[in-house]
């Protein structure tokens, strides 16, 4: 089992409509979460931190966690053709005698079509 | 412009050629971090540094070194290139990990390097 799962996509949605990405994780440990956008050929940049069980909202985008089913999720409402890209799951996990690092998932291609 | 700086921002490299990417930052973040990206892959971590004069080997660390004379610089180096080593390669950084959870602050991550070894 990978230490951060994300599905490849692409994941394709009209726009307009609510787009839903999910993560799984393995450390139960794990304290720290974050979604992150790469636009192609770009480097990735924060979209949501979520540190707490429940619900974070930032204008069109929500983040879910559930720490007890070890999953966290990001709900783009009104997708738009410019939230095209690949999004990134990063966790934090206890490893390399360093403290809590971060472990990027696989990343979820997402296509908004006009 | 605060953020990071990586040079070069692309290089095609001789295998066994050596090579260094610089990284600089102008923050004052504590913690640095080196990633490559591989299609199917994703990012994994390469080597951190969690303060200067400390550095770390990551997932992927063969190959590879660093150095953190001070805050703001962090360089990676690969002594002998490698055409696995064909990659894009981001630096980052975050402020320091706190004692208490929650542990981490976001990374912010530099522009990239997109390196070939042929």
């Amino acid at each position: 089992q990978k230490e951060v799962e994300q599905n490849s996509g692409p994941l394709s949605v009209p726009e307009g409509a609510i787009a839903s990405l999910n993560c799984t994780y393995s450390d139960r440990g794990s304290q720290s979460f974050f979604w992150y956008r790469q636009y192609s050929g770009k480097s990735p940049e924060l979209i949501m931190s979520i540190y707490s069980n429940g619900d974070k909202e930032d204008g069109r985008f929500t983040a879910q966690l559930n720490k007890a089913s070890q999953y966290v999720s990001l709900l783009i409402r009104d997708s738009q053709p410019s939230d095209s890209a690949t999004y990134l799951c990063a966790v934090s996990q206890r490893k390399y005698n360093a403290g809590n690092m971060l472990t990027f998932g696989g990343g979820t291609r997402l296509m908004v079509k006009p | 412009i605060a953020g990071i700086t990586q040079a070069p921002t692309s290089q095609i490299l001789a295998a066994g050629r050596r090579m260094t990417l610089r990284c600089t930052q102008d923050m004052r973040h504590n913690a640095m971090y080196w990633y490559r990206q591989d299609l199917g892959l994703g990012l994994r971590l390469i080597h951190y540094s969690n303060t200067a004069g400390t550095t770390g080997k990551g997932e992927v660390p063969d190959g590879y070194s660093v150095s953190r004379a001070n805050t703001d610089d962090f360089p990676l180096t690969l002594a002998s290139a490698v055409p696995s080593q064909t990659s894009v390669y981001f630096c980052a950084s975050s402020v320091r990990l706190r004692p208490r959870p929650p542990y981490n602050s976001p990374l912010h991550f530099g522009n990239g390097t997109r390196l070939t070894v042929t």
